[in-house]
Protein backbone atom coordinates (compact mmCIF):
# COMPACT_ATOMS: atom_id res chain seq x y z
CA UNK A 1 0.00 0.00 0.00
CA UNK A 2 0.94 3.36 -0.57
CA UNK A 3 0.49 6.29 1.69
CA UNK A 4 1.32 10.19 1.00
CA UNK A 5 1.83 12.85 4.21
CA UNK A 6 1.61 16.16 3.18
CA UNK A 7 1.76 17.80 7.34
CA UNK A 8 1.00 21.21 6.31
CA UNK A 9 -2.92 22.12 6.01
CA UNK A 10 -2.04 25.77 5.68
CA UNK A 11 0.99 28.03 4.66
CA UNK A 12 0.83 32.01 4.25
CA UNK A 13 3.85 33.12 2.33
CA UNK A 14 4.54 37.18 1.03
CA UNK A 15 4.68 37.98 -2.38
CA UNK A 16 7.99 37.11 -4.42
CA UNK A 17 9.46 34.67 -1.91
CA UNK A 18 10.21 31.07 -2.67
CA UNK A 19 7.78 28.55 -0.36
CA UNK A 20 8.27 24.58 -0.02
CA UNK A 21 5.61 22.26 0.59
CA UNK A 22 6.33 19.29 2.65
CA UNK A 23 5.54 15.77 0.85
CA UNK A 24 6.54 12.17 2.31
CA UNK A 25 5.54 9.10 0.90
CA UNK A 26 5.79 5.71 1.88
CA UNK A 27 6.03 2.51 -0.44
CA UNK A 28 7.57 -0.94 -0.88
CA UNK A 29 7.70 -0.20 -4.38
CA UNK A 30 10.94 0.26 -6.77
CA UNK A 31 9.52 2.27 -9.25
CA UNK A 32 7.20 4.93 -9.08
CA UNK A 33 6.17 8.29 -10.04
CA UNK A 34 5.45 11.44 -8.03
CA UNK A 35 2.97 14.06 -8.79
CA UNK A 36 1.91 17.94 -7.89
CA UNK A 37 -1.04 19.09 -8.30
CA UNK A 38 -2.83 22.69 -7.93
CA UNK A 39 -6.29 23.07 -7.06
CA UNK A 40 -7.17 26.59 -6.92
CA UNK A 41 -10.27 28.28 -5.56
CA UNK A 42 -12.68 27.44 -8.86
CA UNK A 43 -12.38 23.63 -8.00
CA UNK A 44 -10.27 22.54 -11.06
CA UNK A 45 -7.13 20.00 -10.79
CA UNK A 46 -4.20 21.49 -12.65
CA UNK A 47 -0.87 19.24 -13.54
CA UNK A 48 2.02 20.70 -11.87
CA UNK A 49 5.42 18.68 -12.00
CA UNK A 50 6.55 14.95 -12.19
CA UNK A 51 9.36 12.96 -10.89
CA UNK A 52 10.02 8.93 -11.83
CA UNK A 53 11.83 7.38 -8.88
CA UNK A 54 14.67 6.28 -11.17
CA UNK A 55 15.38 10.20 -12.56
CA UNK A 56 18.72 11.52 -11.62
CA UNK A 57 17.85 14.46 -11.23
CA UNK A 58 15.15 16.88 -9.82
CA UNK A 59 12.41 17.83 -12.02
CA UNK A 60 11.52 21.49 -12.73
CA UNK A 61 8.91 22.86 -14.76
CA UNK A 62 8.79 26.97 -15.32
CA UNK A 63 8.60 28.46 -11.19
CA UNK A 64 7.98 24.97 -9.96
CA UNK A 65 10.56 22.59 -8.78
CA UNK A 66 10.58 18.74 -7.00
CA UNK A 67 13.64 18.42 -4.45
CA UNK A 68 13.34 14.92 -4.10
CA UNK A 69 15.23 12.56 -1.54
CA UNK A 70 14.53 9.34 -2.27
CA UNK A 71 16.13 7.67 1.01
CA UNK A 72 14.64 9.76 3.13
CA UNK A 73 11.04 9.50 0.72
CA UNK A 74 10.01 12.82 0.15
CA UNK A 75 9.16 14.80 -2.74
CA UNK A 76 9.03 18.42 -1.59
CA UNK A 77 7.54 21.32 -3.87
CA UNK A 78 8.93 24.56 -4.83
CA UNK A 79 7.65 27.45 -5.48
CA UNK A 80 10.04 30.62 -6.84
CA UNK A 81 8.93 33.75 -6.41
CA UNK A 82 5.25 33.42 -5.55
CA UNK A 83 2.82 34.85 -7.29
CA UNK A 84 -0.88 36.02 -5.62
CA UNK A 85 -2.14 33.78 -8.26
CA UNK A 86 -0.28 30.59 -6.35
CA UNK A 87 -3.13 30.76 -3.53
CA UNK A 88 -4.38 27.26 -4.10
CA UNK A 89 -4.53 23.74 -2.28
CA UNK A 90 -1.76 21.50 -3.59
CA UNK A 91 -1.78 18.15 -3.67
CA UNK A 92 0.98 15.36 -3.60
CA UNK A 93 0.52 12.27 -5.15
CA UNK A 94 2.06 9.18 -5.91
CA UNK A 95 1.64 6.13 -8.42
CA UNK A 96 3.71 2.92 -8.92
CA UNK A 97 4.67 2.26 -12.39
CA UNK A 98 3.22 -0.83 -13.23
CA UNK A 99 -0.16 -0.20 -11.64
CA UNK A 100 -2.51 0.83 -13.84
CA UNK A 101 -4.91 2.18 -10.89
CA UNK A 102 -4.61 4.85 -8.41
CA UNK A 103 -2.98 8.33 -7.74
CA UNK A 104 -2.77 8.16 -4.01
CA UNK A 105 -3.67 11.32 -2.82
CA UNK A 106 -2.14 13.75 0.02
CA UNK A 107 -4.58 15.69 2.08
CA UNK A 108 -3.39 18.67 0.62
CA UNK A 109 -1.80 22.01 1.45
CA UNK A 110 -3.54 25.39 1.07
CA UNK A 111 -1.19 27.90 0.22
CA UNK A 112 -1.87 31.84 0.11
CA UNK A 113 -0.08 34.46 -0.91
CA UNK A 114 0.20 37.69 1.34
CA UNK A 115 0.70 40.99 -1.16
CA UNK B 1 -11.00 21.69 -27.05
CA UNK B 2 -9.81 18.35 -26.37
CA UNK B 3 -9.68 16.87 -22.82
CA UNK B 4 -12.09 15.44 -20.00
CA UNK B 5 -15.85 17.26 -19.43
CA UNK B 6 -17.60 16.07 -16.65
CA UNK B 7 -21.46 16.54 -16.26
CA UNK B 8 -23.44 17.67 -14.76
CA UNK B 9 -21.41 20.31 -12.92
CA UNK B 10 -23.68 20.61 -9.72
CA UNK B 11 -26.88 18.24 -8.05
CA UNK B 12 -28.68 18.51 -5.29
CA UNK B 13 -30.19 15.17 -4.46
CA UNK B 14 -32.54 13.72 -2.07
CA UNK B 15 -31.82 10.59 -0.19
CA UNK B 16 -32.64 7.38 -2.03
CA UNK B 17 -32.83 9.10 -5.77
CA UNK B 18 -30.32 7.56 -8.09
CA UNK B 19 -28.27 9.66 -10.88
CA UNK B 20 -25.99 8.97 -13.51
CA UNK B 21 -22.74 11.59 -13.76
CA UNK B 22 -21.08 11.10 -17.03
CA UNK B 23 -17.63 11.44 -18.08
CA UNK B 24 -16.38 12.18 -21.69
CA UNK B 25 -12.62 12.36 -23.09
CA UNK B 26 -11.60 12.83 -26.52
CA UNK B 27 -8.20 12.11 -26.33
CA UNK B 28 -8.54 8.19 -26.98
CA UNK B 29 -7.10 7.68 -23.37
CA UNK B 30 -7.53 3.85 -22.60
CA UNK B 31 -7.66 4.76 -18.87
CA UNK B 32 -10.39 6.28 -16.94
CA UNK B 33 -11.16 6.75 -12.98
CA UNK B 34 -13.84 8.28 -10.80
CA UNK B 35 -12.64 10.12 -7.65
CA UNK B 36 -14.07 11.90 -4.93
CA UNK B 37 -12.79 14.78 -2.73
CA UNK B 38 -13.94 15.13 0.75
CA UNK B 39 -12.45 18.18 3.15
CA UNK B 40 -9.36 16.92 4.76
CA UNK B 41 -9.25 13.58 2.74
CA UNK B 42 -7.46 14.77 -0.53
CA UNK B 43 -9.33 12.36 -3.12
CA UNK B 44 -9.76 8.64 -3.36
CA UNK B 45 -10.67 6.32 -6.20
CA UNK B 46 -14.02 4.77 -6.16
CA UNK B 47 -13.31 2.78 -9.48
CA UNK B 48 -11.44 3.05 -13.03
CA UNK B 49 -11.38 1.25 -15.64
CA UNK B 50 -8.41 0.20 -18.11
CA UNK B 51 -10.54 -0.40 -21.67
CA UNK B 52 -13.78 -0.27 -22.99
CA UNK B 53 -15.84 -2.83 -21.27
CA UNK B 54 -13.72 -3.24 -18.17
CA UNK B 55 -14.16 -1.89 -14.74
CA UNK B 56 -13.21 -2.47 -11.41
CA UNK B 57 -12.89 -1.28 -7.63
CA UNK B 58 -11.12 1.58 -6.05
CA UNK B 59 -10.19 2.30 -2.81
CA UNK B 60 -14.36 3.35 -1.75
CA UNK B 61 -16.13 1.61 -4.39
CA UNK B 62 -19.52 0.76 -1.71
CA UNK B 63 -22.63 2.45 -3.04
CA UNK B 64 -21.02 3.29 -6.69
CA UNK B 65 -21.53 1.63 -10.12
CA UNK B 66 -20.21 2.29 -13.09
CA UNK B 67 -19.96 1.56 -16.76
CA UNK B 68 -17.84 1.66 -19.56
CA UNK B 69 -19.45 0.69 -22.35
CA UNK B 70 -17.77 3.26 -25.06
CA UNK B 71 -14.12 4.05 -25.03
CA UNK B 72 -14.61 7.75 -24.62
CA UNK B 73 -17.35 7.77 -21.97
CA UNK B 74 -16.98 6.69 -18.12
CA UNK B 75 -20.53 6.43 -16.39
CA UNK B 76 -20.86 6.94 -12.34
CA UNK B 77 -24.05 5.74 -10.94
CA UNK B 78 -25.64 6.36 -7.78
CA UNK B 79 -28.35 4.49 -7.21
CA UNK B 80 -30.09 4.78 -3.69
CA UNK B 81 -28.14 8.26 -2.90
CA UNK B 82 -27.05 8.64 0.86
CA UNK B 83 -25.88 12.00 2.78
CA UNK B 84 -22.81 10.37 3.43
CA UNK B 85 -22.43 10.73 -0.93
CA UNK B 86 -22.01 14.07 -0.61
CA UNK B 87 -18.88 15.07 -2.49
CA UNK B 88 -17.44 16.56 -5.01
CA UNK B 89 -16.55 14.12 -8.03
CA UNK B 90 -13.80 13.91 -10.49
CA UNK B 91 -13.27 12.56 -13.18
CA UNK B 92 -9.65 11.38 -15.13
CA UNK B 93 -8.40 9.91 -17.78
CA UNK B 94 -4.93 8.54 -18.59
CA UNK B 95 -2.50 7.84 -21.84
CA UNK B 96 0.84 7.31 -20.30
CA UNK B 97 2.62 6.96 -17.47
CA UNK B 98 2.05 10.40 -16.12
CA UNK B 99 -0.27 12.31 -18.43
CA UNK B 100 -3.60 12.38 -16.06
CA UNK B 101 -6.07 14.82 -17.13
CA UNK B 102 -8.96 15.71 -14.67
CA UNK B 103 -12.18 17.21 -15.02
CA UNK B 104 -13.52 20.07 -13.87
CA UNK B 105 -15.81 18.24 -10.88
CA UNK B 106 -19.23 17.70 -10.22
CA UNK B 107 -20.23 19.14 -6.86
CA UNK B 108 -23.00 16.89 -5.40
CA UNK B 109 -25.66 17.15 -1.96
CA UNK B 110 -27.02 14.76 -0.88
CA UNK B 111 -30.24 15.93 1.83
Amino acid sequence: AQKITQTQPGMFVQEKEAVTLDCTYDTSDQSYGLFWYKQPSSGEMIFLIYQGSYDEQNATEGRYSLNFQKARKSANLVISASQLGDSAMYFCAMRPRRSVEKLTFGTGTRLTIIP
Amino acid sequence: NAGVTQTPKFRVLKTGQSMTLLCAQDMNHEYMYWYRQDPGMGLRLIHYSVGEGTTAKGEVPDGYNVSRLKKQNFLLGLESAAPSQTSVYFCASRLDSYGYTFGSGTRLTVV
